[in-house]
């Protein structure tokens, strides 16, 4: 069992670049969660996704962020024309049945310069 | 919505004395409440979890206890160990359509 996929493992983007952060759920779990850490904080939720819907986004930025989870391939977090304040660490859990046990994915470090 | 408190953010013990972690929620239909460990540069792990139906739960060195009627519950770690250095986590949901909310976080450092 490979456990939740992300990738890049680190990302470093220019002000005004897109970043692009995947997340592929462990076998069976088809919910996904997507949270953004910062630097000695939390983990703040950002959005819930099943296949093809979003189920709850009350954490996303209203601008520039976007999420999907397709019926096929991985959870997409977008971010568009990054600021340095986008500077975090984004992780992806998924669930199986989408109460309990959430697993989390190694992250993402995206950097804005 | 839920909102999870969590006390000390940081906290120093002497190898083999016990931690223990504070959490408070305000939403009275929380009813799953799991602990994760963070270690540097990793992934939060799950540690333990407990449920509304039980007040207490136990696994080894770690336990975790729920008082529902004070919305609070709380991480025991005894005779600690320098590998259990690391940053812990509380977090609370409603086991719907709710994500777990999080708390902030306590740093524990175990000193040989």
């Amino acid at each position: 069992n490979a456990g939740v996929m992300q990738n890049p493992r680190h990302l470093v983007r220019r002000r005004g670049q897109e970043a692009r952060l995947r997340c592929s759920p462990m076998k069976g779990h088809s919910h996904v969660y997507w949270y953004r850490q910062l630097p000695e904080e939390g983990l703040k939720f950002m959005v819930y996704l099943q296949k093809e819907n979003i189920i709850d986004e009350s954490g996303m930025p209203k601008e520039r962020f976007s999420a999907e989870f397709p019926k096929e391939g991985p959870s997409i977090l977008r971010i568009q024309q990054v600021v340095r304040g986008d500077s975090a660490a984004y992780f992806c859990a998924s669930s199986r049945d989408g109460r309990y046990g959430y697993t989390f994915g190694s992250g993402t470090r995206l950097t804005v310069v | 919505g839920e909102n999870v408190e969590q006390h000390p953010s940081t906290l120093s013990v002497q190898e083999g004395d016990s931690a223990v972690i504070k959490c408070t929620y305000s939403d009275s239909a929380s009813n799953y409440f799991p602990w994760y460990k963070q270690e540097l540069g990793k992934r939060p792990q799950l540690i333990i979890d407990i449920r509304s139906n039980v007040g207490e739960k136990k696994d080894q060195r770690i336990a975790v206890t729920l008082n529902k009627t004070a919305k609070h519950f709380s991480l025991h770690i005894t005779e600690t160990q320098p590998e259990d250095s690391a940053v812990y986590f509380c977090a609370a949901t409603d086991s719907g359509n709710t994500p777990l909310v999080f708390g902030k976080g306590t740093r524990l450092s175990v000193i040989a």
